[in-house]
């Protein structure tokens, strides 16, 4: 079956402008994570989904940062007013459940703000 | 912030020879798990090993986990051209906490 796809693979966009980043988790998981990873660095944790609802949002920098998962399973990631150092590849990661059990991964997005 | 840390930063080492890394971390843990990474992309999972584990074998792959220290250590045995990659421990507190990474280990298995 498909894995966890992300759209776009790769986004530039300029000081202040707004993205959004799409993540398709495997079918059937509840459970849906975004992770930040900055060159050379591990991923780090954003926010998690379980379903519909953002079960923990500890990770999100700030306030410029908010995400979605509408019918608990597509989720978008949104940046209002893009500074230079959201620059990073932003990773989704789905599981079954919320179990902390093994999480599978998508391609990312890299995101570039010149 | 991130918990663990790989040990070495960076490791090459000849085709067949065995690669070891190493992780610590610093809080009590739940599940302890490898991941691999290949140019800068998506993470594949490798093993996980439960905190009432001391060891757990996947093909080629070794994983140790001592609680009292901390630690784990990822072996990989006989190792190939194709294992080139990062590799990160992941821990996780239980009761839905999250992921949390180290900074990872670059191996370079050379042919």
């Amino acid at each position: 079956g498909a894995g966890v796809s992300q759209t776009p693979s790769n986004k530039v966009t300029e000081k202040g402008k707004y993205v959004e980043l799409r993540c398709d988790p495997i079918s059937g998981h509840t459970a849906l994570y975004w992770y930040r990873q900055s060159l050379g660095q591990g991923p780090e944790f954003l926010i998690y989904f379980q379903g519909t609802g953002a079960a923990d949002d500890s990770g999100l920098p700030n306030d410029r940062f908010f995400a979605v998962r509408p019918e608990g399973s597509v989720s978008t990631l949104k940046i209002q007013r893009t500074e230079r150092g959201d620059s990073a590849v932003y990773l989704c990661a789905s599981s079954q459940a919320a179990t902390q059990e093994t999480q599978y991964f998508g391609p990312g997005t890299r995101l570039l703000v010149l | 912030s991130q918990q663990g840390e790989e040990d070495p930063q960076a490791l090459s080492i000849q085709e067949g020879e065995n690669a070891t890394m190493n992780c610590s971390y610093k809080t009590s843990i739940n599940n302890l798990q490898w991941y691999r990474q290949n140019s800068g992309r998506g993470l594949v999972h490798l093993i996980l090993i439960r905190s009432n584990e001391r060891e757990k074998h996947s093909g080629r792959l070794r994983v140790t986990l001592d609680t009292s220290k901390k630690s784990s250590s990822l072996l990989i045995t006989a190792s190939r051209a194709a294992d080139t990659a990062s590799y990160f421990c992941a821990t996780d507190a239980g009761g839905n906490t999250p992921l949390v990474f180290g900074k990872g280990t670059r191996l370079s298995v050379i042919a």
